[in-house]
């Protein structure tokens, strides 16, 4: 199975802060990978498809890279709403596996 | 609007076994794989299996393999998750998801049902 290794696990940044999330997979999972952003009590939602897409209605803000086993989620300028936990996962291969979580807090 | 409605949920013993349902609309049902994810209280999101559009295919997590069969209803746009041999491992939230986006990924979540594994 393709292991998925999120850091850092929490983050605490101030509003306007740029935040970067990092994502390592166990093996090359070439451009299969996506970010959700979940917030307490509610269905993940899908920010970034294929490494770098932006889902539809999703704020430019966020911004995806990376190829092969190394990723990142950036989020330009941090907003009180962006408070919530994030998390990549490879389509690469089954079973789909999830990083572990990036728990994001507003200063 | 599209929308996935899991039902199902409950308090069940060790060992006993629980049957999940998915109730889709909105969307045509029959054109999409549908998958199974959980999240055990405070923990990250696992995810559990897919079928596809048709049936044919089936993939499980290992961690549920042998135990959990996934199954659909074409006819009545309806996903089920049929869990046996039930552990306190499997408490979760559990969500049906899809991708309608051609994607390949989870664009629609249902709100998700809650299974509670306990004697």
């Amino acid at each position: 199975d393709i292991q998925m290794t999120q850091s850092p696990s929490t983050l605490s940044a101030s509003v306007g802060d740029r935040v970067t999330i990092t994502c390592r997979a166990s093996q090359n999972i070439s451009s299969w990978l996506a970010w959700y952003q979940q917030k307490p009590g509610k269905a993940p939602k899908l920010l970034i498809y294929k490494a770098s897409s932006l889902e539809s209605g999703v704020a430019s803000g966020f911004s995806g890279s990376g190829s092969g086993t190394q990723f990142t989620l950036t989020i330009s300028s941090l907003q009180p709403d962006d408070l919530a936990t994030y998390y990549c996962q490879q389509y690469n291969s089954y079973p789909w596996t999830f990083g572990q979580g990036t728990k994001v807090d507003i200063k | 609007q599209v929308q996935l409605v899991e039902s199902g949920g409950g308090v069940v013993q060790p060992g006993r076994s629980l049957r999940l349902s998915c109730a889709a609309s909105g969307f045509t049902f029959s054109n999409y794989g549908m998958h199974w994810v959980r999240q055990a209280p405070g923990k990250g999101l696992e995810w559990v299996t897919i079928i596809y559009y048709d049936g044919s295919n089936k993939y499980y997590a290992d961690s549920v393999k042998g135990r959990f069969t996934v199954s659909r209803d074409n006819s009545k746009n309806t996903l089920f998750l049929q869990m046996n041999s039930l552990r306190a491992e499997d408490t979760a939230v559990y969500y049906c998801a899809t991708s309608l986006g051609g994607k390949g990924v989870f664009d629609i979540w249902g709100q998700g049902t809650m299974v509670i594994v306990s004697s």
